[in-house]
């Protein structure tokens, strides 16, 4: 079945503990993508990555680092998260070829900071 | 700056129809997606419009108009089902994604 996933779907931390959100797709989707969705702001790109080893910063970035060191692979890294990285985060993915981009959504990630 | 307005809410009854406008500012334009997105699940896709026009899939419709820049999605024979959020999102010259906050559509009986 043609899917991306993440781990963990739910996450409480604490304050200044790093983390990992992983992403993996089994598309072959050159494009990877990180988004936060909060009430009222819809969805922000936070990194994305064109293909392996090419990754640029979105609208929200700071705080967050992201490799692709593979192609199905693009986890998620808050080197030391604060509360206000509380939020709802979906990876997604697409081709990059063709003129319809339609991107597939992981089930999301909500991670709660204390 | 680029962005994206649509409706915050919208209340509709069963089997009627609801028209879910969104206008959109983006530098450069390689066309307007509709997303569909039911409360704490992931988006899924519903429609992709690059050509002034109307787009039927279904009872789903999508409608673009690139002078005035905008668009509408048409949900007909409405389903307590099509109870979900609705997100337009319009892509730049750098085939970025610019997303709207999305509108909260209510069915009622």
């Amino acid at each position: 079945e043609a899917q991306v996933t993440q781990n963990p779907r739910y996450l409480i931390t604490v304050t200044g503990k790093k983390l990992t959100v992983t992403c993996s797709q089994n598309m072959n989707h050159e494009y990877m993508s990180w988004y936060r969705q909060d009430p009222g702001l819809g969805l922000r790109q936070i990194y994305y990555s064109m293909n392996v080893e090419v990754t640029d910063k979105g609208d929200v970035p700071e705080g967050y680092k992201v490799s692709r060191k593979e192609k199905r692979n693009f986890p998620l890294i808050l080197e030391s998260p604060s509360p206000n990285q509380t939020s709802l985060y979906f990876c997604a993915s697409s081709y990059k070829d063709g003129i319809a981009y339609e991107q597939y959504f992981g089930p999301g990630t909500r991670l709660t900071v204390t | 700056g680029q962005n994206i307005d649509q409706p915050t809410e919208m209340t509709a009854t069963e089997g009627a129809i609801v028209q879910i406008n969104c206008t959109y500012q983006t530098s450069g334009f390689n066309g307007l997606f509709w997303y569909q997105q039911h409360a704490g699940e992931a988006p899924t896709f519903l429609s992709y419009n690059v050509l002034d026009g109307l787009e039927e899939k279904g009872r789903f419709s999508s409608f673009l108009s690139r002078s005035k820049g905008y668009s509408y999605l048409l949900l007909k024979e409405l389903q307590m089902k099509d109870s979900a959020s609705y997100l337009c999102a319009a892509m730049d010259s750098n085939y970025q994604l610019i997303w709207g906050a999305g509108t909260k559509l209510i069915i009622k009986p």
